[in-house]
């Protein structure tokens, strides 16, 4: 599997912009990298994806870098629902796309 | 719409015991997973179902066994539970498993196994 690099834990404060990087120097050009968080005691939930180009929805931005060898998510604005374990996953169709391979993500603290 | 649920969400075993987690989805999935996660650590996929009727095994599927009988719904048994087993349980499904589609997840399942 392609595999992603990220910090074991991040700290930031209520209502600043928290920027989670992600590295994967690995990829191949049709890996899809997304990004999953799970909040405490709960199932992971997705968060955002993309291929290319950087891209948005009402949770988040994900940059990805011209060579696409890393990422960043960006949450514009954190609130303390937003403290979670963030989780950045490379999707192939070699080792299967049913497969999601989770590493031990980044740990998101949120301050108040 | 209740999405992905899973029943029960706390069980204690002891080892040697069988049981039978069952996750239920509503949103008419093709794809349906169960992964485990031991503490600290990130997901592992147990086994995974391509539809009704069919399973395939995951990244660690030793020791469980699942079915797929209803689209709907998908078991993970245990026949002869080992400590090594005590994990939180979380079954997952999805639309199709192209390379963007969500995977949509359940609470979770906490077993003990002493």
């Amino acid at each position: 599997d392609a595999k992603t690099t990220q910090p074991n834990s991040m700290e930031s404060n209520e209502e600043e912009p928290v920027h989670l990087p992600c590295n994967h120097s690995t990829i191949s050009g049709t890996d899809y990298i997304h990004w999953y968080r799970q909040l405490p005691s709960q199932g992971p939930e997705y968060v955002i994806h993309g291929l290319t180009s950087n891209v948005n929805n009402r949770m988040a931005s994900l940059a990805i870098a011209e060579d696409r060898k890393s990422s960043t998510l960006i949450l514009h604005r954190a609130t303390l629902r937003d403290a979670a374990v963030y989780y950045c996953i490379l999707r192939d169709t070699i080792q299967g796309a049913q497969k999601l391979v989770f590493g031990q993500g980044t740990r998101l603290t949120i301050n108040p | 719409n209740a999405g992905v649920t899973q029943t029960p969400k706390f069980r204690v075993l002891k080892t040697g015991q069988s049981m039978t987690l069952l996750c239920a989805q509503d949103m008419n999935h093709e794809y349906m997973y169960w992964y485990r996660q031991d503490p600290g650590m990130g997901l592992r996929l147990i086994h995974y179902s391509v539809g009704e009727g069919t399973t395939a095994k995951g990244e660690v599927p030793d020791g469980y066994n699942v079915s797929r009988l209803k689209k709907q719904n998908f078991l993970l048994g245990l026949e002869s539970a080992a400590p090594s087993q005590t994990s939180v349980y979380f079954c997952a499904s999805s639309l199709l498993a192209g390379l963007t589609d969500t995977q949509y997840f359940g609470p979770g399942t906490r077993l003990t196994v002493l």
